[in-house]
């Protein structure tokens, strides 16, 4: 397995500009996550999916879209980029949640975005 | 909303010294998870907790949640440089499908 990956590692963006940031997971994990991660800090909700076709908002989701069109993937979209939305963007999956089940959250290696 | 702080938020201890974070959500969890993350890397789920008073061990590292399930500390015994990242403690609320990481704690060595 894989496990979470995402593309791109890396992206420098202009102001104004549009990006989808894409992340596939292959372990069937119903649950699925964005955060963004600014430098020295913590995690920050985005997005978050308990389905195919069930996306919901997290702490910060102004400025970022989501779908969820199947159980692999779940693609961030970032419209009209600003400077206040560069950051390091984890997704992360997850195969239960709740009822005292094992709840680990798998991490993708991140993609670090810039917006100059 | 819920809110998960950890103090402090950075630590330097000398390579063999012990290291503790603590943890303190302002509501009651139905469970905590802690992770790692090491410098550029992503972060890696340590433990997860889920009963009041709970106490777990991996090798070095001794997690606990308070019998309120409101608060959790995790302690190192003797660091290595291999210790060295931030650590997170994350909360989720009772019928909560949303974890709230906290704010983490960077520890750094000294060798």
């Amino acid at each position: 397995n894989a496990g979470v990956t995402q593309t791109p590692k890396f992206r420098i963006l202009k102001i104004g500009q549009s990006m989808t940031l894409q992340c596939t997971q292959d372990m069937n994990h119903n649950y699925m996550y964005w955060y963004r991660q600014d430098p020295g800090m913590g995690l920050k909700l985005i997005y978050y999916s308990v389905g195919a076709g069930i996306t919901d908002k997290g702490e910060v989701p102004n400025g970022y879209n989501v779908s969820r069109s199947t159980t692999e993937d779940f693609p961030l979209r970032l419209e009209l980029a600003a400077p206040s939305q560069t950051s390091v963007y984890f997704c992360a999956s997850s195969p239960n949640v709740g009822s005292g089940a094992q709840e680990t959250q798998y991490f993708g290696p991140g993609t670090r975005l810039l917006v100059l | 909303g819920q809110q998960v702080m950890q103090i402090p938020q950075y630590q330097h201890v000398q390579e063999g010294e012990d290291f503790t974070t603590y943890c303190n959500s302002s509501t009651t969890l139905s469970n905590i998870q802690w992770y790692k993350q090491r410098p550029g890397g992503h972060p890696v789920f340590l433990i997860q907790l889920v009963k009041s008073g709970e106490v777990k061990k991996q090798k070095r590292l001794t997690f606990q949640f308070g019998e309120a399930k409101k608060n959790s500390s995790l302690h190192i015994t003797a660091t290595q440089t291999t210790d060295v990242g931030t650590y997170f403690c994350a909360g989720r609320g009772s019928g909560n499908e949303k974890l709230t990481f906290g704010t983490g704690t960077r520890l750094t060595i000294i060798p």
